[in-house]
Order: C-alpha cells, then sequence, then structure tokens
C-alpha cells in the first residue's frame, strides 16, 4: 500500500460544477500538505499549500486537511475548461521545500 | 526566463547507453530536487541538494542513477547501462532555501525513452 492514496480517476465535470478531489494517507507524521496542477507535458505547478489541520481558500480554491482522519481535500468552485488538467496531492514532514510524497494523480476534465 | 529549465525535453536511448539530463535551478535558488514521474503516476523522489552537498539519495532506485551539483546551481542525473523500467519523465526542483519553507518550483521535465 502506496503511503498516500489518491481517488482513481478521470473525472469529468460540467462547467460550473463544485469539484471535489480527495487523497488519504498513512504516515501521520505528514505536517505539511499541498495540492499541485500538472497540464499535460508540464512540470506541476503549486495551486494550494496548507500546515497542520484546517481549510484555506484562495479564490475559487478550497483545501481541507482532517489529520485525525488523514484525509485531504481540495474543492474547485464554478469549474472552467481551464482548470482541466492532472491534480496531485502531496505531502512532506518537514516542509513544502522538502522531499515531497505524492499521490497518483487524478485528471480532471471540465467540458464547455 | 526565470524558471526551472531542463534539457533535453526528450531523450530517446538505447537499451544499455548511458544519459545525462540536465536541469538549470531559478538562479539563487539553494534546494535541488529530482523526481521520477513513470507514466499515469506522480512523480517519486530520487535525490536532493543543499548547494553542491547531496544531502539524501534515498530515493535513487539502484546504483545506475548518479546525480550531481558540483558548483551548487546546475545539476546532472546520470542513468548508466539504461534499461526499459528507466523510462518516465524526469523532473527537477528548486526552492529558496531550506529554512524559509518556500514551495518547490518545478520544470517541465526530461521525457526518458528506453528503446
Amino acid at each position: 500500500q502506496k503511503e498516500v492514496e489518491q481517488d482513481p480517476g478521470p473525472l469529468s465535470v460540467p462547467e460550473g460544477a463544485i469539484v471535489s478531489l480527495n487523497c488519504t494517507y498513512s504516515n501521520s507524521a505528514f505536517q505539511y500538505f499541498m495540492w499541485y496542477r500538472q497540464y499535460s507535458r508540464k512540470g506541476p505547478e503549486l495551486l494550494m499549500y496548507t500546515y497542520s489541520s484546517g481549510n484555506k481558500e484562495d479564490g475559487r480554491f478550497t483545501a481541507q486537511v482532517d489529520k485525525s482522519s488523514k484525509y485531504i481535500s481540495l474543492f474547485i468552485r464554478d469549474s472552467q475548461p481551464s482548470d482541466s488538467a492532472t491534480y496531485l496531492c502531496a505531502m512532506s514532514l518537514t516542509g513544502a521545500n522538502s522531499k515531497l510524497t505524492f499521490g497518483k494523480g487524478i485528471t480532471l476534465s471540465v467540458r464547455p | 526566463g526565470a524558471g526551472v529549465s531542463q534539457s533535453p525535453r526528450y531523450k530517446v536511448a538505447k537499451r544499455g547507453q548511458d544519459v545525462a539530463l540536465r536541469c538549470d535551478p531559478i538562479s539563487g535558488h539553494v534546494s535541488l530536487f529530482w523526481y521520477q514521474q513513470a507514466l499515469g503516476q506522480g512523480p517519486e523522489f530520487l535525490t536532493y541538494f543543499q548547494n553542491e552537498a547531496q544531502l539524501d539519495k534515498s530515493g535513487l532506485p539502484s546504483d545506475r542513477f548518479f546525480a550531481e551539483r558540483p558548483e551548487g546551481s546546475v545539476s546532472t542525473l546520470k542513468i548508466q547501462r539504461t534499461q526499459q523500467e528507466d523510462s518516465a519523465v524526469y523532473l527537477c526542483a528548486s526552492s529558496p532555501d531550506r529554512g524559509s519553507n518556500q514551495p518547490q518550483h518545478f520544470g517541465d521535465g526530461t521525457r526518458l525513452s528506453i528503446l
């Protein structure tokens, strides 16, 4: 079993839908949680970064961390076709600039 | 440009050949990471440098993999006697300073295909 499990995809939604992406993890020592977006043939780009449990909102994106359940989520409101990409959860023991452990990624397609 | 630059973007090699992949981090970034991303998978950590010191190489899959960063800027990942299972995208990331907790910035990767 991998340290970080991500919901399998792909996922297809109509434009304007609310999207929920989820990851679970097994190592309770993870403290820093990130969501990256990766377009085809591009490198991952950081979307959201949170420390420990709680919520963080940035525009149409909300990240949630529940350390007691070892569960993290990314919500995308009013989804747009430009949101079509692969979304990767990542986490680390000691910080965003330390070794990252990634989920498998889920490919999202937003239909116009 | 101001981002992490990797070259070549694409590399095709025959099984058994040696390859070298280059990473130019963002100027002034102290930390440099290499990850391997197999098709349909998330990136997996290979190795980490702080300046020229290789502080963690726990993710290198075998002794055929070797990385260096001799002057603390450009890094090279070398794979000797390549095997088909080495086919993947190799991503490089850099960040300003381990203590600053700034996130990693990724390059677009080198797509390696072993025939």
